[in-house]
């Protein structure tokens, strides 16, 4: 079975562009999560997608969305790129998406130089 | 908000040496998750804990849920070169709808 997938792996954007990055995720899960990872930090949590609604969103600005389709799959979407965002993007994928046994497996995630 | 403290940022040891890492926090967490990451990939879950007072193994990874639950332990025993990469702590939050990762330990093994 495929794992969670994400595309593009690498992506080099200019300040003010808008970028959108996509997740496919393990087969009968119904839930993608976004973490955002700056070099030498954890990942941090963007939001959480369940049955095509955002459930939970952390503290990120306007500027990111993103939506789930019938099939689960997922978009980010960023807009007027900043130099900050330059970040690797990882998709977590689960069945369920809470509960302490929600089981998120990562993708290896999308690099996104802004320059 | 939650935060979860790794300490020190990096650690070296020799190939064959045993490890110890913790994790800490100022809020108590009812999960607590150990990933490690390789370089170009996403983090890989090592192990989870459910239980205050847990201790729970996965071949030569052993790891603890402190009592208070605001800790956790990371032990490796007897390190290999794979073993090289960023080892996290996390933990479940706002309805365990989201994960809390501290920053990390770069642990590097000298063959």
């Amino acid at each position: 079975d495929a794992g969670v997938t994400q595309s593009p792996t690498h992506l080099i954007k200019t300040r003010g562009q808008h970028v959108t990055l996509r997740c496919s995720p393990i087969s009968g899960h119904k839930s993608v999560s976004w973490y955002q990872q700056v070099l030498g930090q954890g990942p941090q949590f963007i939001f959480q997608y369940y049955e095509k609604e955002e459930r939970v969103r952390g503290n990120f600005p306007d500027r990111f969305s993103a939506r789930q389709f019938p099939n689960y799959s997922s978009e980010l979407n960023v807009n007027a790129l900043l130099l900050g965002d330059s970040a690797l993007y990882l998709c977590a994928s689960s069945w369920l998406g809470q509960g302490r046994d929600a089981g998120y497996t990562f993708g290896s995630g999308t690099r996104l130089t802004v320059v | 908000g939650q935060q979860l403290n790794q300490s020190p940022q990096s650690m070296f040891i020799q190939e064959g040496e045993d490890v110890s890492m913790n994790c800490t926090s100022s809020s108590i967490f009812n999960t607590w998750l150990w990933y490690k990451q390789d370089p170009g990939e996403g983090p890989v879950l090592l192990i989870a804990l459910y239980k205050a007072g847990e201790l729970t193994s996965n071949g030569r990874l052993t790891a603890q849920f402190g009592i208070t639950r605001k800790d956790s332990f990371l032990n490796i025993s007897a390190s290999i070169p794979s073993d090289v990469g960023i080892y996290f702590c996390a933990g479940p939050t706002g309805a365990n709808s989201k994960l809390t990762f501290g920053k990390g330990i770069t642990l590097s093994v000298r063959p």
